[in-house]
């Protein structure tokens, strides 16, 4: 089957140590984003991708970072910077932002961070 | 920062016609207008897309007037598995969202 798939579904991780969400995407999409959402708020765009090895900053990447060396894979690592980690991270991928925007997005990684 | 405005939130009955607006006063020539729902701690679900005029699928139809500032999703016969949060976004080089219309759907 097509999609993306993020892991782990849940992750604990203690105050200071830096940890590494994984995003793969068998679709063939050259566009990766990654979003954090809070409870009861919407997406926030912490990176996002359109090529190999390109990747940006979006509204909140402090604390934040990526690589993309993979056609396929966009992880996300979560530093000791970020100063309030614990949220609900969503990973998305598209064909094309400008001719087909639409994103398919993973079921998210939880990290709770104590 | 995301380029929309759209309600808060939004109640209706079921078997209803739902229409939620959004306003994206400074969108641009090539930005293309999309929705989006999400059930809790789900991921998104993109719902439908257009450029202009009327687009239709079988969830949803998406109108968007000849000026391009708004546009308004419409959902026909709504059920209680509809409530959910709606998102409309214009995508330019990425895809930012908003803050949603959190639509409610009473028996």
């Amino acid at each position: 089957d097509g999609g993306i798939t993020q892991s782990p579904k849940y992750l604990f991780r203690k105050e200071g140590q830096n940890v590494t969400l994984s995003c793969e995407q068998n679709l063939n999409h050259d566009a990766m984003y990654w979003y954090r959402q809070d409870p009861g708020q919407g997406l926030r765009l912490i990176y996002y991708s359109q090529i190999v090895n390109d990747f940006q900053k979006g509204d909140i990447a402090e604390g934040y970072s990526v690589s993309r060396e993979k056609k396929e894979s966009f992880p996300l690592t979560v530093t000791s910077a970020q100063k309030n980690p614990t949220a609900f991270y969503l990973c998305a991928s598209s064909i094309d932002i400008r001719t087909r925007p639409e994103a398919f997005f993973g079921q998210g990684t939880r990290l709770t961070v104590v | 920062l995301a380029k929309t405005t759209q309600p808060i939130s939004m109640d209706s009955y079921e078997g209803q016609e739902v229409n939620i607006t959004c306003s994206h006063n400074n969108i641009a020539t090539n930005d293309y207008i999309t929705w989006y729902q999400q059930f809790p701690s789900q991921g998104p679900r993109f719902i439908i897309q257009g450029y202009k005029t009327k687009v239709t699928n079988e969830v949803a139809s998406l109108f968007i007037p000849a000026d391009r500032k708004s546009s308004t999703l419409s959902l026909p016969r709504v059920s209680l598995s509809d409530t959910a949060v709606y998102y409309c976004l214009v995508v330019d080089d990425k895809i930012i969202f908003g803050k949603g219309t959190r639509l409610h759907i009473l028996p």
